[in-house]
């Protein structure tokens, strides 16, 4: 499979807990971001990383909110101290750099409900 | 801060029609204009536009980019129930690191 990959699909978590999710990009690939979807909404950024470098961060990425991209290849989202509100579909995406020219492949998310 | 409307919110049209869903912008320094589909996960690739006028086609879709106007129209022919899907429009805009999605069209097709 040569798409990007997110893992776990499914997560369900009670309210104060921690979870982390993973990505992994198409391997040529040396942008990764991440998106926060919500029921009935678009996808809302909230990251992006050019290699091992997390070049923006949405204010919707709040400080319980951490991603990291050690070695320029897979990523990990990590919310600490879950609440409510966080319970969304979190989607990963990758491009070329010059992803405004070809547009970015989305990995099939991993929904998370907060309870 | 920039902005994507699109319009329907929703519709249900029977097999056979033709629908034209809508999206209007607001963003400082348009790149480029992005059509994806979701069905139940990842949003797949569709369409983008980045010159006015220029159709883009694949079989029964189409899609058009006004600049002038600051809209793009998506076309769907012959609509088939296998459409049935939320349609998103999405920008890319200033350094184009992202993308700012609509909220999307939800389309249902019924026999």
């Amino acid at each position: 499979d040569t798409g990007v990959s997110q893992d776990p699909r499914h997560k369900i978590t009670k309210r104060g807990q921690n979870v982390t999710f993973r990505c992994d990009p198409i391997s040529e690939h040396n942008r990764l971001y991440w998106y926060r979807q919500t029921l009935g909404q678009g996808p809302e950024f909230l990251t992006y990383f050019q290699n091992e470098a997390q070049l923006e961060k949405s204010r919707l990425l709040s400080n319980r909110f951490s991603a990291e991209r050690p070695k320029g290849s897979f990523s990990t989202l990590e919310i600490q101290r879950t609440e409510q509100g966080d319970s969304a579909m979190y989607l990963c995406a990758s491009s070329l750099e010059a992803g405004v020219f070809y547009g970015y492949t989305f990995g099939s998310g991993t929904r998370l409900t907060v309870v | 801060e920039d902005k994507v409307v699109q319009s329907p919110l929703s519709l249900v049209v029977h097999e056979g029609d033709t629908v034209t869903l809508n999206c209007s912008y607001e963003v400082t320094n348009f790149r480029s204009l992005l059509w994806y589909k979701q069905e139940k996960k990842a949003p797949t690739f569709l369409f983008m536009l980045t010159s006015s006028g220029i159709e883009k086609k694949s079989g029964r879709l189409s899609s058009i980019l006004d600049k002038k106007e600051l809209f793009s129209i998506l076309n769907i022919t012959a609509t088939q129930t296998g459409d049935s899907a939320v349609y998103l429009c999405a920008v890319f805009s200033g350094t184009a690191s992202k993308l700012t999605f609509g909220t999307g069209t939800r389309l249902q097709v019924t026999l």
